[in-house]
């Protein structure tokens, strides 16, 4: 079955920690995206890819960097974890109707 | 500036009635217009997209569109507790390369 992948789903790291937050896809999508979302508050894209060695920056500014080396992967680093960095985190493909589907996200709390 | 705007609620509805979600949008060129249910603590699910004016019906949900209104709206029939969510409009612009833009949301609460 066709899904979008995260892990970890919840992580507690301390400041100045580096982290990756791992998103595959099996959709064979070529768009991928990141999106921020703070609980009750809307969603932020924060970086994009269109494919194989695309990425681009969204409209949130994001000190966290991205890498697009296969069509399945989309990693998102975090070189030195904030405490401003703790929301939730969700990665998404885009369809062929230009739709988004979104994985399952990943909790990050920064203490 | 791209801006999708919904009316953040919450939206009390009773068990049974139909419950009326409404969005608009700035961008005259967006062609394609998508709603989004999403849970607490969840990821958002998406409902289903229109792109011509007038109505598409899913089961017991119906998207509405008028392009010249720049307006959009999704009506749920028969309205259960567990269509108590967050309701996510978005939008996709004239030239669509970085994805959907999304409205706040409309939290809708449907009262037993």
């Amino acid at each position: 079955e066709a899904d979008i992948y995260q892990t970890p789903r919840y992580l507690v790291i301390g400041t100045g920690k580096k982290i990756t937050l791992e998103c595959s896809q099996t959709m064979g999508h070529d768009k991928m995206y990141w999106y921020q979302q703070d609980p009750g508050m809307e969603l932020h894209l924060i970086h994009y890819s269109y494919g194989v060695n695309s990425t681009e920056k969204g409209d949130l500014s994001s000190e966290s960097t991205v890498s697009r080396i296969r069509t399945e992967h989309f990693p998102l680093t975090l070189e030195s974890a904030r405490p401003s960095h703790t929301s939730q985190y969700l990665c998404a493909t885009e369809g062929g109707n230009s739709e988004a589907f979104f994985g399952q996200g990943t909790r990050l709390t920064v203490v | 500036q791209k801006e999708v705007e919904q009316n953040s609620g919450p939206l009390s509805v009773p068990e049974g009635a139909i419950a009326s979600l409404n969005c608009t949008y700035s961008d005259r060129g967006s062609q394609s217009f998508f709603w989004y249910r999403q849970y607490s603590g969840k990821s958002p699910e998406l409902i289903m997209f229109i792109y011509s004016n007038g109505d598409k019906e899913d089961g017991r949900f119906t998207a509405q569109l008028n392009k010249a209104s720049q307006y959009v709206s999704l009506l749920i029939r028969d309205s259960q507790p567990s269509d108590s969510a967050t309701y996510l409009c978005a939008a996709l612009s004239g030239g669509g390369a970085d994805g959907l833009t999304f409205g706040k949301g409309t939290h809708l609460i449907i009262q037993p």
